[in-house]
């Protein structure tokens, strides 16, 4: 099983481009998860998925959008970069908090800088 | 929205020195886990703690969740260069159906 993996792994945009970052999992899981990671913050939550078809904001959602049209994939979109999103993103994916716990698996992150 | 504290922001140690890392909140969690980070790659998962007063062990890591399910610390007996990265905790809610992530802890571990 390769897991969790994301492409491309490093980008750079200009501001006011556009971009799509793909998130793929093989491990059948429900929830899907986007995180952005910059220095100091941690992992904050723009947007999460928990099943095909289903999406919703996280802490951070605006200027980011997705979309879950299959269970295996969850893309976040940007649609007129800023320099303010330059960051690492994560994507996250776990079977679902059905009890009382939560182990998310993450991809190995995708840099982005946006000049 | 559920806050989690964590400190120190930086630990940097002399390999062989002991250390421990705590998490906080003013909420009650359902779980709590420890994620380590390591550089140009994304967080794994150590451990997850349920019970409240639970104590667990992975070699020269122990993990501890507060007696309320508020808290949690990791701590790391005999550092060693390899342990250096960045360590998460997390705390899920049944309720919220989601976690929440502290802002980590960066530990350095000098030879």
């Amino acid at each position: 099983n390769a897991g969790v993996t994301q492409t491309p792994k490093f980008r750079v945009l200009k501001t006011g481009q556009s971009m799509t970052l793909l998130c793929a999992q093989d491990m059948n899981h429900e929830y899907m998860y986007w995180y952005r990671q910059d220095p100091g913050m941690g992992l904050r939550l723009i947007h999460y998925s928990v099943g095909e078809g289903t999406t919703a904001k996280g802490e951070v959602p605006d200027g980011y959008n997705v979309s879950r049209l299959k269970k295996q994939n969850f893309l976040l979109g940007l649609e007129s970069a800023a320099p303010s999103q330059t960051s690492v993103y994560f994507c996250a994916s776990s079977y679902g908090p059905g009890t009382s716990t939560d182990t998310q698996y993450f991809g190995p992150g995708t840099r982005l800088t946006v000049l | 929205t559920q806050l989690l504290e964590q400190s120190p922001q930086f630990l940097s140690i002399q390999e062989g020195e002991n250390l421990t890392v705590y998490c906080n909140s003013s909420s009650v969690f359902s779980s709590l886990q420890w994620y380590r980070q390591e550089p140009g790659e994304g967080p794994v998962l150590l451990v997850t703690v349920v019970t409240g007063g639970e104590v667990k062990k992975l070699k020269r890591l122990t993990f501890q969740f507060g007696d309320a399910r508020k808290d949690s610390s990791l701590h790391i007996t005999a550092a060693q260069p390899g342990d250096t990265g960045l360590y998460l905790c997390a705390g899920f809610n049944t309720n919220a159906g989601k976690s929440t992530f502290g802002d980590g802890t960066t530990l350095t571990v000098k030879p």
